[in-house]
């Protein structure tokens, strides 16, 4: 099984509507990411949380919200769509150490999200 | 100065063949250094840290000089299966996610 999972794996909605992408983990890090990737644009931070209580914002924040619900489960949730949050969508996690450094982060598979 | 620069190419390679890339950051206080492969619709994955001293995993060797602000990636007796993009990627200064440059397509010809 994977470690870390996204659900679903392809979504299309219309402008407007209220959009949910889920990600879970295995791998028991405290650390957890979501980006988009756009061409030409590579991936960039949207938020982050460090642990339960954590949220922080990203690069690309506005438009977004997010819920860590657990130390496995963290969620991006897009209100009202619009056209362009069409992407694709990653979740990853990582484990801070002894550092508290961010080191190297695991990806999901990715969620394309198409917004019409 | 872009964060991270990267040559997006595409890189067009013999297999057999030895490449290198390049990438330069703008962050003097950016701590870890790392590249990451990202195949056609696929999640990035870690292919290798960056140290100082310099490193060698199999046919790929990294290096990081922190005067010139760059790190490098070097694939000896490129394969049909390296194609793909290499992304260079490094952390802040801050202890926030990773930034990420925007790729170097990388094509492996027979």
């Amino acid at each position: 099984d994977a470690d870390v999972t996204q659900t679903p794996r392809n979504r299309i909605t219309k402008t407007g509507k209220r959009i949910m992408l889920e990600c879970s983990q295995t791998k028991g890090h405290d650390r957890m990411y979501w980006y988009r990737q756009d061409p030409g644009l590579g991936l960039r931070l949207i938020y982050y949380s460090f642990d339960v209580k954590d949220i922080n914002k990203g690069e690309i924040s506005d438009g977004y919200s997010v819920s860590r619900q657990a130390q496995a489960k963290f969620s991006l949730s897009l209100e009202s769509a619009i056209p362009n949050q069409t992407a694709l969508y990653f979740c990853a996690t990582s484990d801070s150490g002894d550092s508290g450094r961010t080191d190297t982060q695991y990806f999901g598979p990715g969620t394309r999200l198409t917004v019409l | 100065r872009k964060e991270v620069e990267q040559d997006p190419g595409p890189f067009n390679v013999p297999e057999g063949a030895t490449v290198a890339f390049n990438c330069t950051y703008s962050n003097s206080a950016s701590q870890s250094f790392f590249w990451y492969r990202q195949d056609c619709r696929k999640e990035p994955k870690l292919l290798m840290s960056v140290y100082s001293s310099g490193n060698e995993d199999g046919r790929f060797t990294a290096q990081l000089n922190r005067a010139s602000q760059y790190i490098s990636l070097l694939i000896r007796d490129s394969k049909l299966s390296d194609s793909a993009t290499y992304l260079c990627v490094l952390t802040g200064g801050g202890a926030d996610g990773l930034t990420f440059g925007k790729g170097t397509h990388l094509i492996i010809q027979p």
